[in-house]
């Protein structure tokens, strides 16, 4: 089975560095993607990362770990519009085939 | 103008009633998708089509029907719809020509059953 795991919720400061983190056991491994999504709005493509390591753009990088299934996204220097839910998802299979989503992080950036 | 289009925004219908949902696109992607999200649950794949005529089952199937009318066209319907499929419904797309890409969503669908 996928099983794609994510911290529900976080709080962090404006200005500040947050941290989310995302693990991930699935039956194969084409790819990690980042998607942010404001209440009630689509979800918005972030990042993308399929090899091991960091890939930066601008205030948003991501970082991935095959070996441990594990990824997280960095977002510095925070500010209040990036309160927003943050998804991690996994494409398991070659082929462009369908994302795996987790449940998601809700980020709430306060003053 | 959107590149994923779903129509209605919102709709209210009642039990076992038949609805439909559409979506459009005018990116030119092949591939399309229709994901609901619950709060609590995340995306979750219903249906997707790699391209016209070709139909696969996501992992919360039941109680849901596709077709995929052309490339651009993408519609999902409920035969009988029940109060569990209140739920924000996502159509997504994506193009498998160059290799490993992201999904593009359009705008959603509110759908409550009553």
């Amino acid at each position: 089975g996928q099983n794609i795991d994510q911290p529900t919720e976080m709080t962090a400061t404006e200005g500040a560095i947050v941290q989310i983190n995302c693990t991930y056991q699935t039956s194969g491994f084409n790819g990690l993607f980042w998607y942010q999504q404001h209440a009630g709005e689509a979800p918005t493509f972030l990042s993308y990362n399929v090899l091991d390591g960091l890939e930066e753009k601008g205030r948003f990088s991501s970082f991935l770990s095959r070996s441990k299934g594990y990824s997280y996204l960095l977002l510095k220097e925070l500010q209040m519009k990036d309160s927003a839910s943050y998804l991690c998802a996994v494409r398991d299979r070659g082929g462009n085939t369908p994302l795996v989503f987790g449940k998601g992080t809700r980020l709430s950036v306060i003053a | 103008d959107a590149d994923v289009t779903q129509t209605p925004r919102n709709r209210i219908t009642k039990t076992g009633k038949r609805i439909m949902l559409e979506c459009s696109q005018t990116k030119g992607h092949d591939r399309m998708y229709w994901y609901r999200q619950d709060p609590g649950l995340g995306l979750r794949l219903i249906y997707y089509s790699f391209d016209v005529k070709d139909i696969n089952k996501g992992e919360i199937s039941d109680g849901y029907s596709v077709s995929r009318q052309a490339q651009a066209k993408f519609s999902l319907s409920l035969e009988s719809a029940i109060p569990n499929q209140t739920a924000l419904y996502f159509c997504a797309t994506s193009d498998s020509r160059w290799g490993n890409t992201e999904a593009f969503f359009g705008q959603g669908t509110r759908l409550t059953v009553v």
